[in-house]
């Protein structure tokens, strides 16, 4: 009964290639969430979604795009991948704007 | 923008102490909230505080709001070696999207 889950966990891939990160939450949450996570750890918001509506865009490149086909689901599409788009990626949802519940991560890797 | 900081970057603790965390902003939040992420997962919500003042405890944690709004703390009793994790403070201020402290790493030795 995982709450926020994301796939894949893990995800090497080549400079130039495009990739996609799916999440899924079965907590009836209207909100969800992007967040990078880089080497220091630091935990930034990329995206936000309410209802299968975007409600925070962060300075990310549009490379990065979001896609919410229902309210359980947000995902996460990068095109053309850089070396510096290495990073953790979180999925996160909530039903209030504060307490978020976050996924295990998905830790990409771009060679 | 607003800016949480949370210091020193990490703490090195004795099994069985208490140790105590702090996070603060130059502005005021409405918000404070306290993840905890062990190695290879996602953050984990510990505890969530919503007015100034407030003391809220969940088992061995107990976090308050501090009451100029400006900060927040979190204590952990009698650690155990599974408390070993980054912490992170997290708060919402007038622009109410959740804004994250760069996290404190606690190690416990045995």
């Amino acid at each position: 009964d995982t709450a926020v889950s994301q796939t894949p966990k893990y995800l090497v891939t080549q400079m130039g290639n495009d990739k996609s990160i799916k999440c899924e939450q079965n907590l009836g949450h209207d909100t969800m969430y992007w967040y990078k996570q880089d080497s220091k750890k630091f935990l930034k918001i990329m995206f936000s979604y309410n209802n299968k509506e975007l409600i925070i865009n962060e300075t990310v490149p549009n490379r990065f795009s979001p896609k919410s086909p229902d309210k359980a689901h947000l995902n996460l599409h990068i095109n053309s991948l850089e070396l510096g788009d290495s990073a953790v990626y979180f999925c996160a949802s909530s039903q209030t704007r504060y307490e978020q519940y976050f996924g295990p991560g998905t830790r990409l890797t771009v060679t | 923008g607003q800016q949480l900081n949370q210091s020193p970057q990490s703490m090195f603790i004795q099994e069985g102490e208490d140790v105590s965390m702090n996070c603060t902003s130059s502005s005021i939040f409405n918000t404070w909230l306290w993840y905890k992420q062990d190695p290879g997962e996602g953050p984990v919500l510990l505890i969530a505080l919503y007015k100034a003042g407030e003391l809220t405890s969940n088992g061995r944690l107990t976090a308050q709001f501090g009451i100029t709004r400006k900060d927040s703390f979190l204590n952990i009793s009698a650690s155990i070696p599974s408390d070993v994790g980054i912490y992170f403070c997290a708060g919402t201020g007038s622009n109410s999207k959740l804004t994250f402290g760069k996290g404190i790493t606690l190690s416990v030795r045995p």
